[in-house]
């Protein structure tokens, strides 16, 4: 069974730098892209970007342009989110999900990143 | 940019029928696909292209698109059918609507 499996649960200081994961099993990586979700605490899906680990090609929503990086490691079918700079409103869940022609059917299992001085 | 309109929430009597609408402009020329979120969960995709369901989604989900309006139906709702019901569609990028709380009474 196709798996996308996330990094663990982050807890951050506002400033500071982290790089979450997704890893892809039992299906071909660079087939299909992976796009991130955002969930802020109360509040709805939000896409962040979508990567083609085929050749990590890139594209953001204009909400998160610049201040996240997504990147694509194919030799280990992992996707990545990273931040640089965290803000306290960074604080949320963040999904991972294959891309399959306009929809999402697998999803990973969601990673809470937690910005708090 | 292309902008998702949603209602809040939607009440449903157990075993009745529950409409979920998505109003988008010219909505019915796009794709639209719906998930079911519940807290605690990943999204599940009930819904892809306008009305075609996963295999292990039950017939009682289904879909319609329309001119400005995708509307997710299910039928016979269930208790376990309470969650937050998104639209989505990809325009050169992924946009969301702002999520629907189906309350099955």
């Amino acid at each position: 069974e196709v798996q996308l499996v996330q990094s663990g649960a982050e807890v951050k200081k506002p400033g500071e730098s982290l790089r979450i994961s997704c890893q892809g099993s039992r299906y071909s990586f660079t087939t299909y892209w992976i796009s991130w979700v955002r969930q802020m605490p109360g509040k709805g899906l939000e896409w962040v970007g979508r990567i083609d680990p085929g050749d990590s090609y890139t594209n953001y929503s204009p909400s998160f342009q610049g201040h996240v990086t997504i990147s694509a490691d194919r030799s280990i079918t992992t996707a990545y989110l990273q931040w640089t700079s965290l803000k306290a409103s960074d604080t949320a869940m963040y999904y991972c999900a294959r891309h399959e022609g306009g929809y999402y059917e697998r999803w990973g299992q969601g990673t809470l990143v937690t910005v708090s001085s | 940019s292309y902008e998702l309109t949603q209602p809040l929430s939607v009440s449903v009597a157990l075993g009745q029928t529950a409409r979920i609408s998505c109003g988008g402009n010219n909505i019915g020329s796009r794709n639209v696909h719906w998930y079911q979120k519940k807290p605690g969960q990943a999204p599940v995709l009930v819904i892809f292209r306008d009305n075609n369901r996963p295999s292990a989604i039950p017939e009682r989900f289904s879909g319609s698109n329309s001119g400005n309006t995708a509307t997710l139906t299910v039928s016979r709702a269930q208790g376990g059918d309470e969650a937050e019901y998104y639209c989505q569609v990809w325009d050169s990028g992924t946009f969301f609507g702002g999520g629907t709380k189906l309350t099955v009474l």
